[in-house]
């Protein structure tokens, strides 16, 4: 079935140090991609989508480009701040009615 | 513009018993989807109504069950509740059914004891 991996955390970094966190998927035809952030006691915030190969989504400094070829979608942010400390998670939507979400991966990062 | 709004956002329940959670969406959304969040099993679809009517179920019990209001706002309820329902519930609105730019609610935390 459709599914995500992403890399395990949990991930520490000092502020401006480069973020990336692996997202490969598994699925048929053509789905969705995106990335939710959740920061501590809040629900889920969409950071960035792509809908099809070779887009790039980016918001907020953060960057993830549909890549077919290795059915990856890895996120990256080249400076991180202290207020980008939250859970990441990679998800896809196969066909449209749901997410299917990755396990997530808490990123601290330390001032 | 108000967002995704659930309540309660706290909720102790003793097993057994069952629950009503309620969550408005986005004005002008007409779906709302359902999640599960739990540190084991991760986050996981339950379901998804649009116009009043279920459209997808996720692989969850028949315990699980909701609805949707005319004015798109909905409910699910977990009757029988077990210790292994303590989650965080998840509810998303889209405009459209199908459409999965999802904006989610802050979610509602229910310990079962």
């Amino acid at each position: 079935g459709d599914s995500v991996t992403q890399m395990e955390g949990p991930v520490t970094l000092s502020e401006e140090a480069f973020l990336t966190i692996n997202c490969t998927y598994t699925a048929t035809g053509y789905p969705s991609l995106f990335w939710y952030v959740q920061y501590p006691g809040e629900g889920l915030q969409l950071l960035l989508k792509a809908t099809k190969a070779d887009d790039k989504g980016s918001n907020k400094g953060f960057e993830a480009t549909y890549r077919k070829e290795t059915t990856s979608f890895h996120l990256e942010k080249g400076s991180v701040q202290v207020s980008d400390s939250a859970v990441y998670f990679c998800a896809l939507s196969p066909n449209d009615y749901k997410l299917s979400f990755g396990a997530g991966t808490t990123v601290t990062v330390r001032a | 513009k108000a967002g995704v709004t659930q309540t309660p956002r706290y909720l102790i329940k003793t097993r057994g018993q069952q629950v009503t959670l309620s969550c408005s969406p986005i004005s002008g959304h007409r779906s709302v989807s359902w999640y599960q969040q739990t540190p084991g099993q991760g986050l996981q679809f339950l379901f998804e109504y649009f116009s009043e009517t279920q459209r997808n179920k996720g692989n969850f019990p028949g315990r699980f069950s909701g609805r949707q209001f005319s004015n798109s706002r909905s409910e699910m309820n977990v009757s029988t509740l077990e210790l292994g329902d303590s989650a965080l519930y998840l509810c998303a609105s889209s405009l459209e059914a199908g459409n999965t730019e999802a904006f989610f609610g802050q979610g509602t935390r229910l310990t079962v004891v």
